[in-house]
């Protein structure tokens, strides 16, 4: 059972314009949802979280959106740069086993100039 | 500069011959956490370690093991190595809680068993 799941496996977006990546979680307990980036070689990298507190949470072009009532959040990116073109990774996890991260599938983001 | 280290970049080994991937943080964090990532499946967790000594099951611990002795390091352990371990490894570290502050992770270990 996948409890995190991000159902595009890629994206493509015009520089410039709005990127939106969704993700989906069936577990009611998750406490922190995250993204990550994660370029060729290279390990993932943090990008941006939110507490199941919070509908919104926001840092530059980075905003992450969270719908508990329908196990839903996503990642806006505006506007969009080529260097963003990268795998990004939505993850969960709870506050009692705080060393536990569920990481979804992954979502390749194309911006394209 | 605040890392995770882990050694080697790259493995081919063959099966059954025990192997040990390391992986050490300079960061005095808390937290250390082994994923590995197959095509197609994201990045699935093998075992964390809260502290010194105490460590836990991730998604899918079978055929592997870890200690951690020391706060800094956090070795993954194949007893015994299969073809389908053939993997990307990321070892990971956390200030903490790994949702309050998010996992930094190493530059990966690709293992292929033959």
């Amino acid at each position: 059972d996948q409890q995190v799941k991000q159902n595009s496996p890629s994206l493509s977006v015009q520089e410039g314009r709005i990127s939106i990546l969704n993700c989906d979680y069936t577990n009611s307990m998750f406490d922190y949802f995250l993204w990550y980036k994660k370029y060729p070689a290279e390990g993932p990298t943090f990008l941006i979280s939110i507490s199941s507190i919070k509908d919104k949470n926001e840092d530059g072009r980075f905003t992450v959106f969270l719908n508990k009532s329908a196990k839903h959040l996503s990642l806006h990116i505006v506007p969009s740069q080529p260097g963003d073109s990268a795998v990004y990774f939505c993850a969960a996890s709870g506050s009692i086993d705080a060393g536990k991260s569920t990481f979804g599938d992954g979502t390749t983001l194309t911006v394209k100039p | 500069e605040a890392q995770v280290t882990q050694n080697p970049r790259y493995l081919i080994t063959v099966t059954g011959k025990k192997l040990t991937v390391t992986c050490s943080q300079n960061m005095n964090h808390e937290y250390m956490s082994w994923y590995r990532q197959d095509p197609g499946l994201g990045l699935r967790q093998i075992y964390y370690s809260m502290n010194v000594e105490v460590t836990d099951k991730g998604d899918v611990p079978e055929g592997y093991k870890v200690s951690r002795k020391e706060k800094r390091n956090f070795p993954l352990i194949l007893e015994s190595p299969s073809p389908n371990q053939t993997s990307l490894y990321f070892c990971a570290s956390s200030l903490a809680s790994s949702g309050r502050y998010g996992y930094t992770f190493g530059s990966g270990t690709r293992l292929t068993v033959v």
